[in-house]
């Protein structure tokens, strides 16, 4: 079973930034979180990973809590392209297993 | 472009065929990877190989056959497959298989397979 709990949809207006939240209340000490996004028919995409301290990319911020219990993925400026399901993923153990949850499908709306 | 290539990316066949996807990495990874995602459920891990050996099957089917010639090359041979093994099937890589060292699984555009 996945880790991680994500709410199953979001709505996010076009050229605002799209706030993605995420639980990992059972995160042990060693483990990263990983964020991933699925555009319909392709592959998953890797956005962002991060351990401890907040994380910035090209791509978007991973804010993840002092307790690391939950971290919320910030798209800043969303665009239609980002229209996808996004996983939460936190890795499993020393043989690197990356199990995938159901994601949050984000919509963003023209 | 992840640096992960896959194919065909569709392939239609018979459950009495026998048929092969191929994955090629052009990342300079040591570990390998095949996922099966069906119609409206999670991406499940079916096969890691990390320097060429198998570390992990997750209860897959013997119809299902994996083989890793050599660290940039993966293959996944299908024979007698059943319609429900319609789904799409991804391919990724990363450095090595250690999950605590943080390093990314990169994904191909994935194979989308019907048994008819």
């Amino acid at each position: 079973d996945a880790k991680t709990t994500q709410p199953t949809s979001m709505d996010c207006a076009e050229g605002r930034a799209a706030n993605l939240p995420c639980n990992h209340s059972t995160i042990s000490g060693n483990e990263y979180v990983y964020w991933y996004r699925q555009i319909h028919s392709q592959g998953p995409q890797y956005i962002i990973h991060g351990l401890k301290n907040n994380e910035t990319n090209e791509m978007a911020s991973l804010i993840i809590t002092e307790d690391r219990k939950s971290s919320t993925l910030i798209l800043p400026h969303a665009t239609l392209r980002d229209t996808a399901v996004y996983y939460c993923i936190v890795r499993v153990g020393r043989d690197d297993k990356i199990i995938f949850g159901k994601g949050t499908r984000l919509h963003i709306l023209p | 472009e992840t640096g992960v290539t896959q194919t065909p990316r569709h392939l239609v066949m018979g459950m009495t065929n026998k048929k092969s996807l191929k994955c090629e990495q052009h990342l300079g990874h040591n570990a390998m990877y095949w996922y099966k995602q069906s119609a409206k459920k999670p991406l499940e891990l079916m096969f890691v190989y990390s320097l060429e050996e198998r570390v992990e099957n997750n209860s897959v089917p013997s119809r299902f056959s994996p083989e890793c010639p050599n660290s940039s090359h993966l293959f996944l041979h299908l024979h007698t497959l059943q319609p429900e093994d319609s789904a799409l099937y991804l391919c990724a890589s990363s450095q090595d298989s250690k999950g605590s060292s943080g390093n990314t699984i990169y994904f191909g555009e994935g194979s989308w397979l019907t048994v008819v």
